[in-house]
C-alpha cells in the first residue's frame, strides 16, 4: 500500500519562498509528481521526479530522495495566484496508478 | 488547458440511482484513469483503462465500473448510488511510459441526496 504525508496548511507572504514537504512509504515506486489544484478545479501538473536530486522549472523546484522517501516542492517569489492546494503523488511500479497525499493548502498573503 | 474534457460538469442524483460520467482523452493518449476526490482529500484511484481493457483497479466496489471506446474516450458508471459517493470525479489521460504524466480533466461534481 501507499502512505503519503504532507502538511495540511501553510501560509506565506507575497514574494517569499515556501517549501512543502512530502514523505512517502510505498510498496513500489516509479516516480513522484506534484500537482497544483485551485479550489473547484482539476489538478494541473507541476513537476516530476524519478531520480534523486533537484528539478527546477521557473519559480517552482522539486527535490527527491528515494532512500529517505522524501520530496519537497519549493515555490519562489510567491504570487497571490499561487494560493492553492498542492498535491504530492507517487506512481506505483507497473506505471498505472497515482497515490495522492491529502494536499497542502498554501495561502499567500499580501 | 490539458485537452481532457469531461461531461457533465455537475450532477445531482438520489440514493439508489445510477450515473454515467464521460471523459475524452487528450489527443494521442490511449490510457484513461479515473479518480474520486472527496472534499478536502486527495484524489483516490478508481481504475485505469488502456486499449479498451481495465489495467488496474483501486479499492472500490464492483458497482463502480467503466468502459473505454476505440477512440480512447471513457465512461465511469456507478450503480446503486450512496451518499458517500458525493465527490469530484476526475479523469486523467496519459500515454504508457516511464515519464508520461497524467493530465486531468476539469472533473464532474456529483451530489447524491
Amino acid at each position: 500500500g501507499q502512505n503519503i504525508d504532507q502538511p495540511t496548511e501553510m501560509t506565506a507572504t507575497e514574494g517569499a519562498i515556501v517549501q512543502i514537504n512530502c514523505t512517502y512509504q510505498t510498496s513500489g515506486f516509479n516516480g513522484l509528481f506534484w500537482y497544483q489544484q485551485h479550489a473547484g478545479e482539476a489538478p494541473t501538473f507541476l513537476s516530476y521526479n524519478v531520480l534523486d536530486g533537484l528539478e527546477e522549472k521557473g519559480r517552482f523546484s522539486s527535490f527527491l530522495s528515494r532512500s529517505k522517501g522524501y520530496s519537497y516542492l519549493l515555490l519562489k517569489e510567491l504570487q497571490m495566484k499561487d494560493s492553492a492546494s498542492y498535491l504530492c503523488a507517487v506512481r506505483d511500479v507497473g506505471d498505472y496508478k497515482l497515490s495522492f497525499g491529502a494536499g497542502t493548502t498554501v495561502t499567500v498573503r499580501a | 488547458e490539458t485537452g481532457v474534457t469531461q461531461s457533465p460538469t455537475h450532477l445531482i442524483k438520489t440514493r439508489g440511482q445510477q450515473v454515467t460520467l464521460r471523459c475524452s482523452s487528450q489527443s494521442g493518449h490511449n490510457t484513461v484513469s479515473w479518480y474520486q476526490q472527496a472534499l478536502g482529500q486527495g484524489p483516490q484511484f478508481i481504475f485505469q483503462y488502456y486499449r479498451e481493457e481495465e489495467n488496474g483497479r483501486g479499492n472500490f466496489p464492483p458497482r463502480f465500473s467503466g468502459l473505454q471506446f476505440p477512440n480512447y474516450s471513457s465512461e465511469l458508471n456507478v450503480n446503486a448510488l450512496e451518499l458517500d459517493d458525493s465527490a469530484l470525479y476526475l479523469c486523467a489521460s496519459s500515454k504508457p511510459g516511464t515519464r508520461e504524466t497524467q493530465y486531468f480533466g476539469p472533473g464532474t461534481r456529483l451530489l447524491v441526496l
